[in-house]
């Protein structure tokens, strides 16, 4: 079964400096997705940013890039400047191409971003 | 507006008291799911559907059930619900398959079983 690890179940950052979530997973798939969503205090499941698992190219919305190492099982999430808003619960998501669609979650990543 | 919606968005209950918790989409989605959330354990899937009538247990199934009637709704159902499915629920939906058909979620219904 396909397990995914967040190491950090805390983490914190000055507001406008740069902080790196990391993400490990468990899989013997080829073909998968990987996800990171954020869940602020109003308990809103939010996608920040996806990648598929054949591309080398690592993703990036706006202040959030990701470092995908396919190799190592790895998926860090990068924010940079960040910004109040961007504290929140963040969850790494693993999820097989085809069969059941289900996403297989981290236990979460709470970022506290300081003023 | 395209969404997900949950009710009752919070419920407070006994042991042994049946409750349903309704989820509806207005995406005309295939795929539908719930989910638990609790703490340090992160979300795990309840149970899912792929589309009309077609339903699968997810990792933590025990104690519940779902039907699938229509397209866009999917209750979930705790027939004698106990303090152990106290958690943070979420429904979620998305259309079949590729990366780009993301998962929506609902708001979540905060459930607590006395």
């Amino acid at each position: 079964a396909q397990t995914v690890t967040q190491s950090q179940p805390e983490m914190s950052v000055q507001e406008a400096e740069t902080v790196t979530l990391s993400c490990t997973y468990d899989t013997s798939e080829s073909d998968y997705y990987l996800f990171w969503y954020k869940q602020p205090p109003s308990r809103q499941m939010i996608l920040v940013i996806r990648q598929e698992a054949y591309k080398q190219q690592n993703a990036t919305e706006n202040r959030f890039s990701v470092n995908f190492q396919k190799a190592a099982k790895s998926f860090s999430l990068k924010i940079s400047d960040s910004q109040l808003g961007d504290a929140a619960m963040y969850f790494c998501a693993y999820r097989r191409q085809g069969g059941s669609e289900k996403l297989v979650f981290g236990k979460g990543t709470k970022l506290t971003v300081n003023p | 507006e395209a969404q997900v919606t949950q009710n009752p968005r919070y419920l407070i209950t006994v042991t042994g008291k049946k409750l349903t918790v309704t989820c509806s989409q207005n995406m005309n989605h295939e795929y539908m799911s719930w989910y638990r959330q609790d703490p340090g354990l992160g979300l795990r899937q309840i149970y899912y559907s792929m589309n009309v009538e077609v339903t699968d247990k997810g990792d933590v199934p025990e104690g519940y059930k779902v039907s699938r009637k229509e397209k866009r709704n999917f209750p979930l159902i705790l027939e004698s619900p106990s303090p152990n499915q106290t958690s943070l629920y979420f429904c979620a939906s998305s259309r079949r398959q590729g990366i780009y058909n993301e998962q929506f979620f609902g708001p979540g219904t905060r459930l607590t079983v006395l």
